[in-house]
């Protein structure tokens, strides 16, 4: 059964930084790509980044293009999403995803989130 | 703001059947997805590649694509149907994901 248990989700102030962490389990973890989506409260679904399940291609929404990044340890099954320069905005709970053996755009896996709060 | 398109919201009576749809002109292009979410939890995803069912979905949830248009159909919505249903893709660039901006589902 595949398990995604995200953590890191934290109060942090305007322009600060934290790292989330997700500890995969339950499949071949360096075979999928794997992808950052966030919700912020009482919205809708916005994707943040995918990472190929080598680790050596990144791709990033334009909201957070700059200020977040991608990495994964396929030693660890862990995927992370290094996150500066926070805003308001940035406020939402962090789902990590693993995509379908059949490609992107398909979602095929979810953890229960991280929440992030960045007040104003 | 989203490159897929999808209504607010939608009603449907028990046992009827319901389509949800989802425009934008990447459909053209690459396959759609679709994703329950009933409060408090995680989406599920319902449909892949515009029309497959992953397994232990119901065979009540279909999907299809017409154009830039990809949809989802229930037929015979069942109460724990009621749920916001979101549709993704890729972008017209194919290097971005986009979500439509979710259904609220009534049932």
């Amino acid at each position: 059964e595949v398990q995604l248990v995200e953590s890191g989700g934290v109060v942090v102030q305007p322009g600060g930084s934290l790292r989330l962490s997700c500890a995969a389990s339950g499949f071949t973890f360096n075979r999928y790509s794997l992808h950052w989506v966030r919700q912020a409260p009482g919205k809708g679904l916005e994707w943040v980044s995918l990472i190929q399940g080598g680790g050596d291609k990144a791709y990033y929404a334009d909201s957070v293009r700059g200020r977040f990044t991608i990495s994964r340890d396929n030693r660890k099954n862990s995927l992370y999403l290094q996150i500066n320069s926070l805003r308001t905005e940035d406020t939402a709970l962090y789902y990590c995803v693993k995509e379908a053996s059949s490609g992107w755009p398909d979602l095929e896996s979810w953890g229960q989130g991280t929440l992030v709060t960045v007040p104003s | 703001s989203s490159e897929l398109t999808q209504d607010p919201a939608v009603s449907v009576a028990l046992g009827q059947t319901v389509r949800i749809t989802c425009q934008g002109d990447s459909l053209r292009s690459y396959y759609a997805s679709w994703y329950q979410q009933k409060p408090g939890q995680a989406p599920v995803i319902v449909i892949y590649s515009n029309t497959r069912r992953p397994s232990g979905i119901p065979d009540r949830f279909s999907g299809s694509r017409s154009g830039s248009t990809a949809s989802l159909t229930i037929t015979g919505a069942q109460a724990e149907d009621e749920a916001d249903y979101y549709c993704n893709s890729r972008d017209s660039s194919g290097d971005h994901l986009v979500f439509g901006g979710g259904t609220k589902l009534t049932v």
